[in-house]
């Protein structure tokens, strides 16, 4: 079984503070995508990392994928209530069409 | 990207009976997929549903529990059958948009059985 770890996998925070989520493994992927959830709602894509060493910035998100492509980060800059929800990454490769899921951060700003 | 609409969003059901999940999506996609979510954790894929063959079912999930329909490239359904207080869960479809846009997800159906 592959596995994507993924921490913490609890985060409470005061607003303006930083944050970094972490998704680890042993394999290789072709991409690796962030989606953030609200409750009653599906996830949502964030973004898509494609090639190793990757840096992508959505405002006051930055993603990171490893050079190996096998890890990847989310780090969020002065978080915000609104920052509050689920973070999921999830790894897809080559040989398998399916999406392989991290645990999840349910994450917690507060004002 | 694509817009799936999930229905019922939520439901309440006895325990032995069944329920149908439906998703319609606004474009053709060859795949569509089903996930089972607890209330804060992550997704575990039941099925993926092919419009024209059966659909193929993960570990752990069987067509008996969970028959899926897959009527043409725009709909699938996902019924929830002789249900249990254990298949209290968020039931989700997705459809893959392209590598640049991810996966696209439904609102959710909120299942809890009694």
């Amino acid at each position: 079984t592959q596995l994507l770890e993924q921490s913490p996998q609890f985060l409470s925070i005061q607003e303006g503070e930083n944050l970094t989520v972490y998704c680890n493994s042993s394999s290789v992927f072709s991409s690796l995508q962030w989606y953030r959830q609200e409750p009653g709602e599906g996830p949502v894509l964030l973004v898509t990392v494609v090639t190793g060493g990757e840096v992508k910035k959505l405002k006051r998100l930055t993603f990171q994928f490893g050079d190996a492509r096998k890890d990847s980060s989310l780090h969020i800059t002065a978080a915000q209530p609104g920052d509050t929800g689920l973070y999921l990454c999830a790894g897809e490769q080559d040989s398998n069409y399916q999406l392989i899921w991290g645990a999840g951060t349910k994450l917690i700003i507060k004002p | 990207s694509a817009v799936i609409s999930q229905k019922p969003s939520r439901d309440i059901c006895q325990r032995g009976t069944s329920l149908t999940i439906q998703c319609q999506v606004d474009s053709q996609v060859t795949m569509m997929f089903w996930y089972r979510q607890q209330p804060g954790q992550s997704l575990t894929l039941i099925a993926t549903a092919n419009q024209g063959s059966e659909a193929t079912y993960e570990s752990g999930f069987v067509i008996d529990k969970f028959p899926i329909s897959r009527p043409n490239l725009t709909f699938s359904t996902l019924t929830v059958s002789n249900m249990s207080p254990e298949d209290s869960s968020i039931y989700l479809c997705s459809v893959e948009v392209g590598i640049d846009y991810g996966y696209t997800f439904g609102s959710g159906t909120r299942l809890t059985v009694v």
